[in-house]
């Protein structure tokens, strides 16, 4: 079974900069997975923020990043804002018509 | 305005069946990817299955294959989740959304699956 990993959680500062990153469990994520990465808050629906690795959807803000660190997909959050403050999911496209979401990153902004 | 209408939700018993529509509202159903993705209460969501734009294609997760089926129907600007052998850990809300690779273009408000005896 395919799993997808990221870090439990983050903290980071007003204006801060922070990475997320998105593993797989047999080996290194690279373009052809595809790395998604999804905001979502309580109770609302996600909002894809980055497709195809590093393609911002429509209204994203520039400092929202995605990119391909070592082994693992990364989302980098750049001049951190209050309303930052929620739950990042990636996915890859794994195998065969198959897609995997990830286990998902609270990031807190404090 | 674009819109997507998730309905079909509601309680049923281990075991039991259901069938779940997607309305789209603002937007051409026909020229996308469809795909289901469910969220279970304090979960991640789960990619559950997708659906070529011609209906001549679908790929499904290996959590749902073979109890779960994809249909659309274009002239109806509409798409469905036929779900049998539902499970507790069905529960979840399911919501529909045009995919294009990783790129979920956007979403419905979700449509509420509890599997409860």
């Amino acid at each position: 079974q395919t799993v997808v990993t990221q870090e439990p959680s983050f903290s980071v500062s007003p204006g801060g900069t922070v990475t997320l990153t998105c593993g797989l469990s047999y080996g290194s994520v690279s373009t052809s997975h595809h790395p998604g990465w999804y905001q979502q808050t309580p109770g609302q629906a996600p909002r894809t923020l980055i497709y195809s690795t590093n393609t911002r959807s429509s209204g994203v803000p520039d400092r929202f990043s995605g990119s391909i660190l070592g082994n693992k997909a990364a989302l980098t959050i750049t001049g951190a804002q209050a309303d930052d403050e929620s739950d990042y999911y990636c996915a890859l496209y794994v195998h065969n018509g198959i897609y995997v979401f990830g286990t998902g990153t609270r990031v807190t902004v404090l | 305005e674009v819109q997507l209408v998730e309905s079909g939700g509601g309680l049923v018993q281990p075991g039991g069946s259901l069938r779940l529509s997607c309305a789209a509202s603002g937007f051409t159903l026909s020229s996308y990817w469809m795909s289901w993705v469910r969220q279970a209460p304090g979960k991640g969501p789960e990619w559950l299955a997708n659906i070529r734009q011609d209906g001549g294609d679908e790929y499904y997760a290996d959590s749902v294959r073979g109890r779960f089926t994809i249909s659309r129907d274009n002239a109806k600007n509409s798409m469905y989740l036929q779900m049998s052998s539902l499970r507790a850990e069905d529960t979840a809300m399911y919501y529909c959304a045009p995919q294009s690779y990783t790129q979920f273009h956007f979403w419905g408000l979700g449509t509420l699956v509890t599997v409860s005896s």
